[in-house]
């Protein structure tokens, strides 16, 4: 068990609906990363906040979007769902933000757009 | 751009066996770290090495060892006495800044 907490763990929704998926990062890690897996393939960053901020910004779609709130939980909101947005969702997280440290990994929302 | 590369797709190992994984990587970043993570049919992300590329000494994680060559940009994962439940997607990954890049992965299976 890492620590982070993923919900939900499964989701099937429609193309054009809106989900949103929570991320509780381990106790004291102040940083969340979002990545998406896409069906055997590798990790694409998606956004990095840091404290409650945006830090980083990848590939992530202008439907997307993202958040982290004072108790450093943090959501992620897909909009306007497409068939290609299913795909696995790892939420991770570390102490800090220096990025020297090993990222913690939630076991993920697989999301499937149908 | 930060890059990180992982030219075997799909390899395979006899149990008990040694096997290397490849990987090469871009940073323009000055202070970086590198990582091998595991990733088993569970989908759980775990790591399994953490190289510092400011240290010389290559990192050592029982039967799990790299061979880092920082002016190459070269990561590789040696595993030793391969065992089945090594059987897994391996991926390998370098900080940069504010965020970790990960390459598409070696997907390893062990055979009996």
């Amino acid at each position: 068990d890492s620590g982070v907490t993923q919900t939900p763990k499964h989701l099937i929704t429609a193309t054009g609906q809106r989900v949103t998926l929570r991320c509780s990062p381990r106790s004291g890690d102040l940083s969340v990363y979002w990545y998406q897996q896409s069906l055997d393939q590798g990790l694409q960053f998606l956004i990095q906040y840091y404290n409650g901020e945006e830090r980083a910004k990848g590939n992530i779609l202008e439907r997307f979007s993202a958040q982290q709130f004072p108790d450093l939980h943090s959501e992620l909101n897909l909009s306007s769902l497409e068939l290609g947005d299913s795909a696995l969702y790892f939420c991770a997280s570390s102490v800090e933000g220096y990025l020297t440290g090993e990222l913690f990994f939630g076991e993920g929302s697989r999301l499937t757009v149908l | 751009a930060q890059t990180v590369t992982q030219s075997q797709p799909e390899m395979s190992v006899q149990e008990a066996e040694t096997v290397t994984l490849s990987c090469t990587y871009d940073t323009s970043e000055s202070n970086y770290y590198l990582f091998w993570y595991k990733q088993p049919p569970s989908r759980q992300m775990i790591l399994v090495i953490r190289q510092e590329a400011y240290k010389q000494q290559n990192a050592t994680e029982n039967r799990f060892s790299v061979n880092f060559q920082k002016a190459a940009k070269s990561f590789s994962l040696k595993i030793s006495d391969s065992q089945l439940g090594d059987t897994a997607m391996y991926f390998c990954a370098a900080s940069g800044t504010y965020k970790y890049i990960f390459g598409t992965g070696t997907r390893l299976k062990v055979l009996a």
